[in-house]
């Protein structure tokens, strides 16, 4: 089993749908955990961090953490065309200054 | 908004080439990444470096890589002899903690090995 899972898509949505992005992950010990984005050949761009469970919301973005199920989500609120991007997951146990990142996943909003 | 700095944005080399990547800090940040990302694979650790030296290092980095921050500015890689397969783009990014709250990332240089 891989560490972090993440579809690739690519995710199509026509705009202002709400988009849901997911990650799972298999190692219990990850304790932080980031959504950037990444635009076509361009670095990520740190969008939410978390920490443990729970929720966090910035504007129209939401964060969630379920450990329990070792998945964590990102929510997008009414979805822009300037949304379209890659969406990476990332995780690290703490103790380490290196995360873990998922494949990403493609999103493409439809004007 | 403070940026990380990344040059070149494009670098060809022959194999077996040495190549250093550079890299500007976000000039208030104490802690150093480098990761790569091989086409249509996902981004990974390479080292991070704080204080001075290499606080943790992935089993990709090998004696063929190295980082020093030859001032009180930059940050580079150095790779000694390069091979095909370290074609890939390599992203530094930097923090002013340890990463537990993100890192912020510069724009990468796209490295192709000939």
């Amino acid at each position: 089993q891989k560490e972090v899972e993440q579809d690739p898509g690519p995710l199509s949505v026509p705009e202002g749908a709400i988009v849901s992005l997911n990650c799972t992950y298999s190692n219990s010990a990850f304790q932080y955990f980031m959504w950037y984005r990444q635009y076509s050949r361009k670095g990520p761009e740190l969008l939410m961090y978390t920490y443990s469970s729970g929720n966090k919301e910035d504007g129209r973005f939401t964060a969630q953490v379920d450990k329990s199920s070792k998945y964590i989500s990102l929510f997008i609120r009414d979805s822009q065309p300037s949304d379209s991007a890659t969406y990476l997951c990332a995780m690290s146990a703490g103790g380490t200054y290196k995360y873990i990142f998922g494949t990403g996943t493609r999103l493409k909003v439809l004007a | 908004e403070p940026e990380v700095t990344q040059t070149p944005s494009h670098q060809v080399t022959q194999m077996g080439q040495e190549v250093i990547l550079r890299c500007v800090p976000i000039s208030n940040h104490l802690y150093f990444y480098w990761y790569r990302q091989i086409l249509g694979q996902k981004v990974e650790f390479l080292v991070s470096f704080y204080n001075n030296e290499i606080s943790e290092k992935s089993e990709i980095f090998d004696d063929q890589f190295s980082v020093e921050r030859p001032d009180g500015s930059n940050f580079t890689l150095k790779i000694r002899s390069t091979k095909l397969e370290d074609s890939a783009m390599y992203f530094c990014a930097s923090s002013e903690a340890d990463g537990r709250y993100g890192y912020t990332f510069g724009s990468g240089t796209r490295l192709t090995v000939v």
